[in-house]
């Protein structure tokens, strides 16, 4: 079975400091890719940064960097220097070259506070 | 480079009305998705388009929503017959080609049926 989960439902700090949201990944697929993506208030969905499952180097974009530790199954999102409008929920997905459809976690929502 | 664009942004029906939601892809991008978003969920799946043809609808409410996407670009969602339970955001999504490629999404159209 291939499943995404994401066990934080609610995270809330302080702008200008460093966040990490946990992600859980399953599948038997060798190779697979892995996505973050932010729904902001008004319900876009946008794409942030992913990890394909072949590199080792950790994804980094902008203030976003993941952590992917695959022998754990996990790959983590990074925010450093967070702004009031990193404020949003933030969905893990993956995808394997097996199965086209893109299987999302249940989003984690982040709040900045001034 | 224009993102994938939809409309209406917002509908509010009665139930027992139809609506049509529609989708103009990236440039190029020759797969179109079509996801259901309810409430605090991740979205979910409901028909997905390699160019003209549809390549799994098997998540479509067959009896009341279809999709089409005649020319292998702009993409129509229409629901018949709306009811309560449709009540969700949807979303548009394309990308380019091969399975790895990066899934960009549409801002949505926001339903409620009263």
């Amino acid at each position: 079975a291939q499943k995404v989960t994401q066990t934080q439902t609610s995270i809330s700090v302080v702008e200008k400091t460093t966040v990490t949201m946990d992600c859980v990944y399953e599948t038997r697929d060798s190779s697979y890719f892995l996505f973050w993506y932010k729904q902001t208030a008004s319900g876009e969905i946008v794409f942030l940064i992913r990890q394909d499952s072949y590199k080792k180097e950790n994804a980094t974009v902008g203030h976003y960097s993941l952590n992917f530790q695959k022998p754990k199954s996990s790959i983590g999102l990074i925010i450093t220097a967070t702004q009031i409008e990193d404020s949003a929920v933030y969905f893990c997905a993956m995808r394997t070259h097996s199965n086209y459809q893109l299987i999302w976690g249940s989003g984690t929502k982040l709040i900045i506070k001034p | 480079e224009a993102g994938v664009t939809q409309s209406p942004r917002y509908a509010v029906l009665q139930e027992g009305q139809a609506v049509s939601f529609w989708c103009d892809p990236i440039s190029g991008h020759d797969t179109l998705y079509w996801y259901q978003q309810p409430r605090d969920q991740g979205p979910q799946l409901l028909v997905y388009f390699r160019d003209e043809a549809v390549i799994d609808n098997s998540q479509l409410p067959s009896d009341r929503f279809s999709a089409v996407r005649p020319k292998g670009t702009n993409s129509t969602l229409k629901i018949q017959s709306a009811k309560q339970g449709d009540t969700a955001t949807y979303l548009c999504a394309s990308r380019l080609g091969q399975s790895q490629n990066t899934l960009y999404f549409g801002a949505g159209t926001r339903l409620s049926v009263l």
